[in-house]
């Protein structure tokens, strides 16, 4: 059980495109997703909370312009990086809590490699 | 003052040997949980065991263990039985239930483990 799919895996695309990414709870109802960015060799870095039908909690210096956030259903929240730039190149990868978890463990995907080019 | 501290950057173990992977955690609040993730070169964050803070006994799942001292404020991860595919990096992090993270997930660096055949 607690199985998260993140879609797509990896992605190239141009300077100046937006890229969307899914992140979806197969098995069960996420009350609150959460969304990573990792640099090589280093640990994972907050950028948003987003919980189901609410707008997303952003950390300190994410740009919620730049890094959309929807969580449209309790299974479901996108990321969409709007206007991509080399400098946004990194490795996304999202995780989600289950309802009625009194342990509030968090769920990873297998993260998307986003190339931007 | 970092709130979860991985002191080792990186490790050997022979394999079927017992490993040690050190966390110490910094926190004033007296509900908070601390976990143990896998990230093995692929990627993706695997789950590999909670300890509450008022939990009793020392939590177990399979081969791993988790070595809770309270008072020392440490949560040393325990691997048996090292095998060739438990080389990955290894993340210590935790939750607090009303400190300023706001029921994030705070992560160490990690360690990097290594298993030799």
């Amino acid at each position: 059980g607690a199985v998260v799919s993140q879609h797509p895996s990896w992605v190239i695309c141009k300077s100046g495109t937006s890229v969307k990414i899914e992140c979806r709870s197969l098995d069960f109802q996420a009350t609150t997703m959460f969304w990573y960015r990792q640099f090589p060799k280093q640990s994972l870095m907050l950028m948003a909370t987003s919980n189901e039908g609410s707008k997303a909690t952003y950390e300190q210096g994410v740009e919620k312009d730049k890094f959309l956030i929807n969580h449209a259903s309790l299974t479901l929240s996108t990321l969409t990086v709007t206007s991509a730039h080399p400098e946004d190149s990194s490795f996304y990868i999202c995780s989600a809590k289950a309802r009625g978890d009194s342990t509030d463990t968090q769920y990873f995907g297998p993260g998307t490699r986003l190339t931007v080019l | 003052a970092q709130k979860i501290t991985q002191t080792q950057p990186g490790m050997f173990v022979q394999e079927k040997e017992a490993v040690t992977l050190d966390c110490t955690y910094d926190t004033s609040d007296p509900s908070y949980g601390l976990f143990w993730y896998k990230q093995p070169s692929s990627g993706e964050m695997i789950f590999l065991i909670y300890q509450g803070s008022y939990d009793q006994q020392n939590a177990t799942e399979g081969r791993y263990s988790l070595n809770f001292q309270k008072a020392r404020k440490s949560a040393n991860l325990v691997i048996s039985a090292s095998q060739l595919g438990d080389s990955a990096m290894y993340f210590c992090a935790m939750r607090e239930r009303y400190g300023g993270s706001q029921g994030n997930l705070i992560f160490g660096k990690g360690t990097k483990l290594s298993v030799k055949p």
